[in-house]
């Protein structure tokens, strides 16, 4: 079981700020680190797949870095919305598995 | 990306009774997945489901309390077998694209309570 952690476990963040949380992983053996947005009843939605180091990716708002020697991944969202409110999961690969951190959940206050 | 059909969406069991989940891929897949997520856990795997042969389980799981089948390249099924409130989870099917790839995709996940 290779060890996937995510913090804080939750945040509150007022519409319009900036946030960010972080995923560290075993920096040995490392194939790929994903980011997944989840929403209840829905399934968990691709955000990126990094897989360099020093590897930074962007979608809309949304952006995340990757540092492989280290053993950590930021996610950051620019001016929140109520839409962004969600769990962010990341889950580390050195073969086809997937391990799991145990998410952040953010809720985005109007 | 693949679609996946997972069902059923929710459901509440009785302890001791067994639910299978069934989980339909708009295209054919060689690796298909069965994760859980107890409540405050981490998404974990429980086995690789295999087209034609037995599936491949993780550390903790086994297959009489979890068979999988795998009849084709295109849909599988789990069943959570001899239930007890322990396996009230969130259960997801997944898929890799592509071989040697990075892309996963998910079923919407079956949300079971077990009383």
């Amino acid at each position: 079981i290779l060890n996937v952690e995510q913090s804080p476990q939750s945040l509150h963040v007022q519409e319009g700020d900036s946030t960010n949380f972080t995923c560290s992983f075993p920096s040995s053996n490392f194939y790929a680190l994903h980011w997944y947005r989840w929403e209840t009843a829905k399934s968990p939605e691709a955000l990126f797949v990094m897989t360099l180091n020093g590897d930074e990716k962007k979608k809309g708002r949304i952006s995340a870095t990757l540092n492989t020697k280290e053993g950590y991944s930021y996610l950051y969202i620019k001016g929140s919305q109520p839409e962004d409110s969600a769990t962010y999961l990341c889950a580390f690969s050195n073969d086809y598995k997937l391990s799991f951190g145990a998410g952040t959940t953010v809720t985005v206050r109007a | 990306s693949a679609v996946i059909s997972q069902k059923p969406s929710r459901d509440i069991c009785q302890r001791g009774t067994s639910l299978t989940i069934q989980c339909q891929v708009d295209s054919q897949v060689t690796m298909m997945f069965w994760y859980r997520q107890q409540p405050g856990q981490s998404l974990t795997l429980i086995a690789t489901a295999n087209q034609g042969s037995e599936a491949t389980y993780e550390s903790g799981f086994v297959i009489d309390k979890f068979p999988i089948s795998r009849p084709n390249l295109t849909f599988s099924t789990l069943t959570v077998s001899n239930m007890s409130p322990e396996d009230s989870s969130i259960y997801l099917c997944s898929v890799r694209m592509d071989e040697g790839g990075y892309g996963y995709t998910f079923g919407s996940g079956t949300r079971l309570t077990v009383v």
